[in-house]
């Protein structure tokens, strides 16, 4: 079965420094998406950035970065410069070939809070 | 443009109202969804509809009833709903669902926060 495991509940990071949000997958299929997601506190869930599993480089969107390593089964996003916007709920997602339903499973989150 | 608009932002309804939300994308997209998320939680999908068709249903109560009358909009009807009902419903919309396409980004609308007295 298809999941997703974002091991920090919750992070502090100062202003300006770069922040790495863990997360790792798991599935038995070779063709799987991988998917950032930013919540902020208005409820609104923003796509960040997408990795494929075929994909031969990391992804990167502007600050953000995906650290993609396949063989560790690890998509850990990259914030670079980080910025009290950035304080938000942050979702790892994974969309998988196998599933018939195309459904979006979902780590349970991490919420990052930014000092400044 | 990648906006996905919902109305109302809030709402507060009785168990025995009857009231619906709204859905809409300008996008071309022709996959839409319909998501429940409660506090501190992940979304957890309840409806899909691909080309205006309903896909998949997730076991959802029949007190929430989906309608997408064309490719741009999705409603949620809601008939005698419980206070465990009570969270934010986010709509989303992507290029398909197939396979290449399905692999594609979710994008979602703003939500509206429903409460259930």
């Amino acid at each position: 079965a298809q999941k997703i495991t974002q091991t920090q509940p919750g992070m502090f990071v100062q202003e300006k420094e770069a922040v790495t949000l863990d997360c790792t997958y798991d599935t038995s299929d070779p063709s799987y998406g991988l998917f950032w997601y930013k919540q902020p506190s208005s409820g609104e869930m923003i796509f960040l950035i997408y990795q494929g599993s075929y994909d031969q480089q990391n992804a990167t969107e502007g600050r953000y970065s995906l650290n993609f390593q396949k063989a560790r089964k690890s998509a850990n996003l990259v914030i670079s410069a980080s910025q009290l916007g950035d304080s938000a709920m942050y979702f790892c997602a994974m969309r998988d070939l196998m599933d018939s339903n195309y459904q979006l499973i979902w780590g349970a989150g991490t919420k990052l809070i930014i000092k400044p | 443009d990648t906006e996905v608009t919902q109305t109302p932002k809030h709402l507060v309804m009785g168990m025995t109202n009857k009231k619906s939300l709204k859905c809409e994308q300008h996008m071309g997209h022709r996959a839409m969804y319909w998501y429940k998320q409660k506090a501190k939680k992940p979304p957890e999908l309840m409806f899909v509809y691909s080309y205006e068709k309903l896909s998949i249903n997730e076991s959802v109560p029949s007190r929430f009833s989906p309608e997408c009358p064309n490719s741009s909009l999705l409603n949620l009807h809601l008939h005698a709903l419980q206070p465990e009902d009570s969270a934010l419903y986010l709509c989303a919309s992507s290029r398909t669902t197939g396979t290449s396409g399905g692999l594609r980004e979710q994008y979602f609308g703003p939500g509206t926060r429903l409460t259930v007295t």
